[in-house]
């Protein structure tokens, strides 16, 4: 079975600019994660989708990240205004619907962020 | 609050030594724990969680409450350990993972 896809898998900009990234879940998963990971750092949670509504945003600075998975399956994650301090790796996870326990979380290759 | 320490960001060992990557947690609760690894050039993956209490590539790891910790373990390290390993804890649906301990097996 095909894995979790992300792209780009690498990307610089200037500071203030606009960058997207996209993820594509593995067939099935309706919960679906955004996560920040920062050089030294481990992945932080930025936001939960589950299908195409969020469960978990409390991390995602609103100001100037924002994300959507519109119908429940791909996702896009963006940041309009980028600062320095948002150079990092951005890693999208899927798994399946949680009924009970723990539900494996499968990570994409993730999507390098530099900004100049 | 909710966090995971591993206190070490590099461990070397030579191959065949055994290994031991620590990581404490702070919860208030019943914690769940994992453990991620991830191999040069790949993706971060699942290695083992407490709760399974299984063996995987060698490597075990015992959740002591009283210590409130999650070490792991491995009696004879392999080349192919080398990695980056993150311990997680699970808090309602979401994972907090450590900074990470960067095993390096020499030969």
């Amino acid at each position: 079975e095909a894995g979790v896809a992300q792209s780009p898998r690498y990307k610089i900009i200037e500071k203030r600019q606009s960058v997207a990234f996209w993820c594509n879940p593995i067939s099935g998963h309706a919960t679906l994660y955004w996560y920040q990971q920062i050089l030294g750092q481990g992945p932080k949670l930025l936001i939960q989708f589950q299908n195409n509504g969020v469960v978990d945003d409390s991390q995602l600075p609103k100001d100037r990240f924002s994300a959507e998975r519109l119908k429940g399956v791909d996702s896009t994650l963006k940041i309009q205004p980028a600062k320095l301090e948002d150079s990092a790796v951005y890693l999208c996870a899927s798994s399946l619907l949680r009924l009970a326990g723990y539900n494996e979380q499968f990570f994409g290759p993730g999507t390098r962020l530099t900004v100049l | 609050a909710q966090r995971v320490t591993q206190p070490e960001k590099l461990l070397s060992v030579f191959k065949g030594a055994p290994v031991e990557l620590k990581c404490n947690y702070s919860y208030s609760g019943s914690p769940e724990l994992f453990w991620y690894v991830q191999y040069s050039r790949q993706r971060l993956q699942l290695l083992l969680r407490h709760i399974s209490r299984e063996s995987i590539k060698g490597f075990t790891a015992d959740l002591n409450k009283g210590e409130t910790s999650f070490h792991l373990k491995k009696p004879f390290a392999q080349e192919e350990d080398s990695a980056m390993y993150y311990c997680a804890l699970k808090n309602t649906d979401k994972l907090i993972f450590g900074t990470g301990t960067r095993l390096q097996v020499f030969p």
